[in-house]
């Protein structure tokens, strides 16, 4: 079973407006984190947020933003004033301990792609 | 100063080779991993090594060898390549103890022809 959905495979947005990218996990841990990364088209993995399952308020860095409902198992990503150059995949992610070891993994959604337009 | 560095970043063979690919992390982080991004953009873990001490294998053939010399390194070998290994890989690393975030390098893109 998927534990990272996300249904959007790709959204186009207008330059300055808002945009937010869902994600809804699926486990059974109490602790868990739940991250997102962005791709460009050069492709390295750049972090932008971090949520806590024990945070209790929903994680801001700069014009990210992560509306994070933990009753519905949802953690989605909102960026503000969007710029040309937040055009990218997106992936969110969740922390997951291993079987193995008890040592940590990040487990991936497929990703979406954002467009943004002038 | 690079985070997490690979070598190389694009890598080309014939099937049926042995490849290596490096990584480095000059963070001083514990944990390091090798993620697998596919022809669709899917990540999914390799491995995942803990103070030099292999700690996930996640189904992976025994054609892939990860070795770590020392905390800061992890080098990847493929043997017998397979024109399905064609894929991004990307090293990771992160603080054992209250470390959320996994840095990552910035992939090695292997083509196998």
């Amino acid at each position: 079973a998927q534990k990272i959905t996300q249904t959007q495979p790709g959204m186009f947005v207008q330059e300055k407006e808002a945009v937010t990218l869902d994600c809804t996990y699926d486990t059974s841990d109490p602790s868990y984190g739940l991250f997102w990364y962005k791709q460009p088209s050069s492709g390295e993995m750049i972090f932008l947020i971090y949520q806590g399952s024990y945070d209790q308020q929903n994680a801001t860095e700069g014009r990210y933003s992560l509306n994070f409902q933990k009753a519905r198992k949802s953690a989605n990503l909102v960026i503000s004033a969007s710029q040309l150059g937040d055009s990218a995949m997106y992936f969110c992610a969740m922390r997951e301990r291993s079987t193995q070891g008890g040592s940590e993994k990040l487990v991936f959604g497929k990703g979406m792609k954002l467009t943004v337009n002038p | 100063d690079t985070a997490v560095s690979q070598t190389p970043k694009y890598l080309v063979t014939q099937m049926g080779n042995d490849k290596s690919i490096k990584c480095e992390q000059n963070l001083g982080h514990d944990t390091m991993y090798w993620y697998k991004q596919d022809s669709k953009k899917f990540l999914k873990i390799m491995f995942s090594y803990n103070n030099k001490e292999l700690i996930i294998n996640e189904t992976v053939p025994n054609r892939f060898s990860p070795k770590s010399p020392d905390k800061a390194h992890l080098n990847l070998h493929i043997n017998s390549l397979e024109l399905g290994d064609s894929a991004v890989y990307f090293c990771a690393s992160r603080k054992l103890a209250g470390g959320d975030e996994q840095f990552f390098g910035p992939g090695t893109r292997l083509t196998v022809l």
